[in-house]
């Protein structure tokens, strides 16, 4: 079966860093998605990998390594408002969008 | 405000009852997609559409309906209601099957 795994909830602290993972088994891969979801409300677009690497925006980086089936997204200069759920999508090889349940991350002051 | 538009917000429902969730997009994204969420799991694809005339089944489409008339819209029918269709529903609709797309606010669904 097709699975995306990601560590169900994460805290970290105002101003620093942190990584959220994310492992996938598809059956093919045609890119990953990162989105952003407040709670309450729409998921939003943060990033696409489908090259191998780092793909910087901002304090937001994606990267992704297809041969381990791995992508981790990197947050910095982190901030009480990015306090949210992380959703890992990765597109299989009939386009369609398999999503994992979410990281829920907490940030304290 | 382009966008992506979904009614109602939210709703009580009968068991039973026939509804129909709307969908409205004025980005002439070809691809449309409805998805529920429920707490511990992922997104679940419910049907698709990849362009106006053609749609698809998802992971959970058992239950669902959809049509795709034109471009813009995209409404899901839930023929006749059950308990386990309570969850908030989403729509989105990206440029291409592989870009970005875009969500509407949810459509919280409570079936009793």
């Amino acid at each position: 079966g097709q699975n995306i795994d990601q560590p169900t909830e994460m805290t970290a602290t105002e101003g620093a860093i942190v990584q959220i993972n994310c492992t996938y088994q598809t059956s093919g891969f045609n890119g990953l998605f990162w989105y952003q979801q407040h709670a309450g409300e729409a998921p939003t677009f943060l990033s696409y990998n489908v090259l191998d690497g780092l793909e910087e925006k901002g304090r937001f980086s994606s990267f992704l390594s297809r041969s381990k089936g791995y992508s981790y997204l990197l947050l910095k200069e982190l901030q009480m408002k990015d306090s949210a759920s992380y959703l890992c999508a990765v597109l299989d090889s009939n386009y369609q969008l398999i999503w994992g349940a979410g990281t829920k991350l907490i940030i304290k002051p | 405000i382009a966008g992506i538009t979904q009614a109602p917000t939210s709703q009580i429902l009968a068991a039973g009852r026939r509804m129909t969730l709307r969908c409205t997009q004025d980005m002439r994204h070809n691809a449309m997609y409805w998805y529920r969420q429920d707490l511990g799991l992922g997104l679940r694809l419910i049907h698709y559409s990849n362009t106006a005339g053609t749609t698809g089944k998802g992971e959970v489409p058992d239950g669902y309906s959809v049509s795709r008339a034109n471009t813009d819209d995209f409404p899901l029918t839930l023929a006749s209601a059950v308990p386990s269709q309570t969850s908030v529903y989403f729509c989105a609709s990206s440029d291409s099957i592989n870009t970005e797309a875009f969500f509407g606010q949810g459509t919280r669904l409570t079936v009793v």
